[in-house]
């Protein structure tokens, strides 16, 4: 999608292994997410940043930590790789509150853990 | 905590028909509600936003309506098209913040 980038698209890790997803965006959005989609769950929220170095857990973070030391690059990193773990991530951003922009999804990453 | 449910799970319809899709959710104080459509293996595409204060929002062929008191939102699309095949997910923000909980969608199918 415009404006927003995910690195990288598929991905093939070993258990016990650390991983680190990359999202870039252009857009100077304060926000950002990462979510998981998962067949029978569908999305759900794993961390999110409202602004440098600010982030905050969501409702499955456990196995996952994220950094933002810029406001264009949010990084989600699986510590030690499960089977479990195995999905695709997605990255979202979206701008001010006061003005309702809304989310903008990036194309996602498959990530499987072997 | 915020739940979104989406009815039907899947539907199938022939091409030309006008259909509508349902989303439903808990707490009421939401300040917009997006649509998004996703074609298989790709990521989200937004479709409409409906701010809290509005009642509809037009797309083109699509149009959506909330209504906050009852905790509802639909998505109508008209004369449905082949190219209309894909998931359609709706999702709110929770707890006043700016995270969205999402719908585990609706799969549409449309027959030529």
């Amino acid at each position: 999608d415009a404006g927003i980038t995910q690195s990288p698209r598929h991905k093939v890790t070993e258990t016990g292994t650390p991983v680190t997803l990359r999202c870039h965006q252009t857009e100077n959005h304060r926000y950002m997410y990462w979510y998981r989609q998962d067949p029978g769950h569908g999305l759900r929220l794993i961390h999110y940043s409202y602004g440098v170095k600010d982030t905050d857990k969501g409702e499955v973070s456990d196995g996952y930590s994220v950094s933002r030391s810029k406001t264009e690059d949010f990084l989600l990193t699986l510590e030690s790789a499960t089977s479990s773990q195995t999905s695709v991530y997605f990255c979202a951003i979206s701008g001010r509150r006061v003005t309702n922009y809304g989310y903008t999804f990036g194309s996602g990453t498959r990530l499987t853990v072997v | 905590k915020q739940e979104v449910t989406q009815i039907p799970a899947a539907l199938s319809v022939p091409e030309g028909e006008n259909l509508v899709l349902n989303c439903s959710f808990t707490d009421s104080a939401i300040y917009n509600l997006q649509w998004f459509r996703q074609d298989p293996g790709k990521g989200l595409t937004s479709l409409l936003l409906i701010q809290s204060s509005q009642r509809e929002q037009t797309s083109g062929r699509l149009n959506a309506s909330l209504d906050k008191s009852s905790g509802r939102s639909t998505l109508y699309i008209a004369a449905s098209q082949p190219g209309d095949s894909a998931t359609y997910l709706c999702a709110v923000p929770t707890g006043g913040s700016e995270k969205l909980v999402f719908g585990k969608g609706t799969k549409l199918t449309v027959n030529p």
